[in-house]
C-alpha cells in the first residue's frame, strides 16, 4: 500500500511568492495532520482534520497559512505571501480510528521549504 | 510547562549495547497514549512503538521496548543490541484522551540524537 504522498518534495521560492504544498493521506485513513519542523521549534502541529473539517488550527502560525482538505484523498497547505521564516520541513500526516488501532500517525517524506 | 520532556539532547552508545533514551510527560487525562518515533537523516518520521496508559505491560517491539513508570509520568525507550542502522533522532510523543474518541493530537518531546558509534 502507498504511504502519505507529499509533493513537491522541495520547494524554493522567493520572499512574497505563494506556496502550495499538497498531501494524499493512506486510503481509508480519515484524520490528517499538517506539522513544521524547524531546529529551533521542533516538531509543531499546524493544523487537524477529521473526516475533511479542521479540528484544530490553534498552532497556524498566522494569516498567511491556510490549510484546506476538499476530501478524503486531498489536502493543501498554503501560505501568502511566503517569508524567508517559513522555511522548514512541512510533513503531513494522517491515521484511522478503526477499533485495535493505537491511532498512530503514519508520516509523509515531508517538503523542504526555502524561503529566499 | 512542557507536556512532553526529552532531557537528552544527545546520546552515545557503542554497537550492540543497550541504550535508554528518557521521556517524561505531563498529563491530567487518565486515558492517554505515548509513542516513540525515529528520524533518520533522510528525514522521514517512522513510528517504533506505542504504550496506552492502560496497558498493564510495557511495550516491546523487536530490540524496542517502552519502560513505562506511570506514578513517575515517565516512558523510556530501550534499544536493545544497538546497530548503526539505529542512529538518527528519536522522538517521545503523546495523545491525551482516549483512542476511541475524535481528538488524534500529538504533542512531540524535542527529540534525542542517538549515535551509534562501531
Amino acid at each position: 500500500d502507498a504511504g502519505v504522498i507529499q509533493s513537491p518534495r522541495h520547494e524554493v521560492t522567493e520572499m512574497g511568492q505563494e506556496v502550495t504544498l499538497r498531501c494524499k493521506p493512506i486510503s481509508g485513513h480519515n484524520s490528517l495532520f499538517w506539522y513544521r519542523q524547524t531546529m529551533m521549534r521542533g516538531l509543531e502541529l499546524l493544523i487537524y482534520f477529521n473526516n475533511n473539517v479542521p479540528i484544530d488550527d490553534s498552532g497556524m502560525p498566522e494569516d498567511r497559512f491556510s490549510a484546506k482538505m476538499p476530501n478524503a484523498s486531498f489536502s493543501t497547505l498554503k501560505i501568502q505571501p511566503s517569508e524567508p521564516r517559513d522555511s522548514a520541513v512541512y510533513f503531513c500526516a494522517s491515521s484511522s480510528p478503526r477499533g485495535g488501532s493505537y491511532n498512530e500517525q503514519f508520516f509523509g517524506p515531508g517538503t523542504r521549504l526555502t524561503v529566499l | 510547562a512542557q507536556k512532553i520532556t526529552q532531557t537528552q539532547p544527545g546520546m552515545f552508545v557503542q554497537e550492540k549495547e543497550a541504550v535508554t533514551l528518557d521521556c517524561t510527560y505531563d498529563t491530567s487525562d487518565q486515558s492517554y497514549g505515548l509513542f516513540w518515533y525515529k528520524q533518520p537523516s533522510s528525514g522521514e518520521m517512522i513510528f517504533l512503538i506505542y504504550q496506552g496508559s492502560y496497558d498493564e505491560q510495557n511495550a516491546t517491539e523487536g530490540r524496542y521496548s517502552l519502560n513505562f513508570q506511570k506514578a513517575r509520568k515517565s516512558a523510556n525507550l530501550v534499544i536493545s543490541a544497538s546497530q548503526l542502522g539505529d542512529s538518527a533522532m528519536y522522538f517521545c510523543a503523546m495523545r491525551e484522551g482516549y483512542s476511541g474518541g475524535s481528538n488524534y493530537k500529538l504533542t512531540f518531546g524535542k527529540g534525542t540524537l542517538l549515535t551509534v558509534n562501531p
